[in-house]
């Protein structure tokens, strides 16, 4: 079974720009899961999406958005992107949406100058 | 709100045991997990308990949980030098229908050969 996929790996933007990142679950799980690790802020929960529904929310600011699809696969953009956007982004699968494990992928290692 | 807390750093010698304990706030939560990351690489999940379980041992590693004091514990035994690396304590919790992951700061973990 193929495990959770985050497209790109690696990304560099100005700041300004908008980007947007990619992640395909795991077979058959139906909730993704979005964090932010940074070094000072440690890991931090973006948002979580269900049957293409975003059903929870950090306290992240508007620029950050999200999507899913109707095959699970799942977006996040992030506008106007600031230099303290800069960070590990991490996608997260799961069966259900009722706090069961979750699988993570890779991440995209944002940076931005 | 929720808050999970764990030591920032143990350093052990090869061959023995290491314990990294948890401690968090949510009483509600249903699952706990511990993840390992090393450096340049996103989350793997280590092993995960319910919340109604005492201990659950996987090879080399056993999970403690005392939900009373709602403290979780991951002993490793026989500690390898591949066993450095960040190791995260999460918990998630169900909260109307919706699932939300909090992370601990991270407990990075030394083995000297």
């Amino acid at each position: 079974k193929a495990g959770v996929t985050q497209t790109p790996r690696y990304l560099i933007k100005t700041r300004g720009q908008q980007v947007t990142l990619s992640c395909s679950p795991i077979s058959g799980h139906r909730s993704v899961s979005w964090y932010q690790q940074t070094p000072g802020q440690g890991l931090q929960f973006l948002f979580e999406y269900f049957s293409e529904t975003q059903r929870n929310k950090g306290n992240f600011p508007g620029r950050f958005s999200g999507r899913q699809f109707s095959n699970s696969r799942s977006e996040m953009n992030v506008s106007t992107l600031e230099l303290g956007d800069s960070a590990l982004y991490l996608c997260a699968s799961s069966p259900t949406r009722l706090g069961t494990e979750a699988f993570f992928g890779q991440g995209t290692r944002l940076t931005v100058v | 709100g929720e808050d999970v807390e764990q030591s920032l750093f143990l350093s052990v010698r090869e061959g023995d045991s290491s314990v990294i304990n948890c401690t968090y706030t949510d009483s509600s939560s249903t699952y706990l997990y511990w993840y390992k990351q090393e450096p340049g690489a996103g989350l793997q999940l280590l092993t995960y308990i319910f919340s109604n379980m005492d201990m659950k041992q996987d090879q080399r590693l056993t999970v403690l949980l005392n939900k009373k004091d709602k403290h979780l514990s991951l002993r490793i035994a026989d500690t390898q030098t591949g066993d450095s690396a960040i190791y995260f304590c999460a918990e998630s919790s169900n909260s109307g229908g919706y699932q939300k992951v909090t992370f601990g700061t991270g407990t990075k973990l030394q083995v000297i050969p």
